[in-house]
């Protein structure tokens, strides 16, 4: 059972460029998503978050966007570099049962210079 | 802030010995570290979540007697794979959670190869 999927195993986006990476949940009760990126053989590097009671975090680069009547959350990459190019995992939580993540298949994001 | 180091980094064993894996956070304390499991091309998987000075608290179909896990202090915890085999071979990742903080930061990760 697969509560957090990411529908899109890859992505290539032309460096500049926006890149947009989806993230779909099916359990209603996570109240916190976040975004992470990893290389391979290492551990994620965490990049952004959001709580259930907002719609919209920004920083810098790196925007995440949610959408909770659709169970949705997306991430947004502008202007995508070629050093972005990774893994990109969203993870959802549920900050009640002691912050278990339960993470999403990946999806592998290539940006051509 | 918010570093979490992993020790060691690769380990390769032969079949029915055991093998210790050490996370720290750096920086902050942690009363909660995780344990997480990834085969290749797969996503993350929680093992378990680690209290420090009690017990942990395993997931559904992770072997308690074969995965040890002792968080003896708020900056350390030890996953000890007992009796390892070749299916344990996988990469471990611990994470933890400073003090009020929601997001988790994660160890670089353990690569274990058992012959």
């Amino acid at each position: 059972d697969q509560q957090v999927k990411q529908n899109s195993p890859s992505l290539s986006v032309q460096e500049g460029r926006i890149s947009i990476l989806n993230c779909d949940y099916t359990n209603s009760m996570f109240d916190y998503f976040l975004w992470y990126k990893k290389y391979p053989a290492e551990g994620p590097t965490f990049l952004i978050s959001i709580s259930s009671i907002k719609d919209k975090n920004e920083d810098g680069r790196f925007t995440v966007f949610l959408n909770k009547s659709a169970k949705h959350l997306s991430l947004h990459i502008v202007p995508s570099q070629p050093g972005d190019s990774a893994v990109y995992f969203c993870a959802a939580s549920l900050l009640s049962s002691g912050d278990k993540l339960t993470f999403g298949t990946g999806t592998r994001l290539a940006v051509r210079p | 802030g918010a570093v979490v180091s992993q020790h060691p980094s690769r380990v390769i064993c032969k079949s029915g010995t055991s093998v210790k894996i050490e996370c720290r956070s750096l920086d902050f304390q942690a009363t909660t570290m995780f344990w997480y499991r990834q085969f290749p091309k797969q996503s993350l998987m929680l093992m378990a979540t680690s209290n420090e000075g009690s017990k942990a608290t395993y997931e559904q179909g992770v072997e308690k007697d074969k995965f040890l896990i002792n968080h003896a202090s708020l900056t350390l915890s030890t996953l000890t794979v007992t009796s390892a085999h070749p299916e344990d071979s996988s990469f471990y990742i611990c994470s933890a959670r400073p003090g009020f903080q929601e997001t988790q930061y994660f160890g670089p990760g353990t690569r274990l190869l058992v012959l």
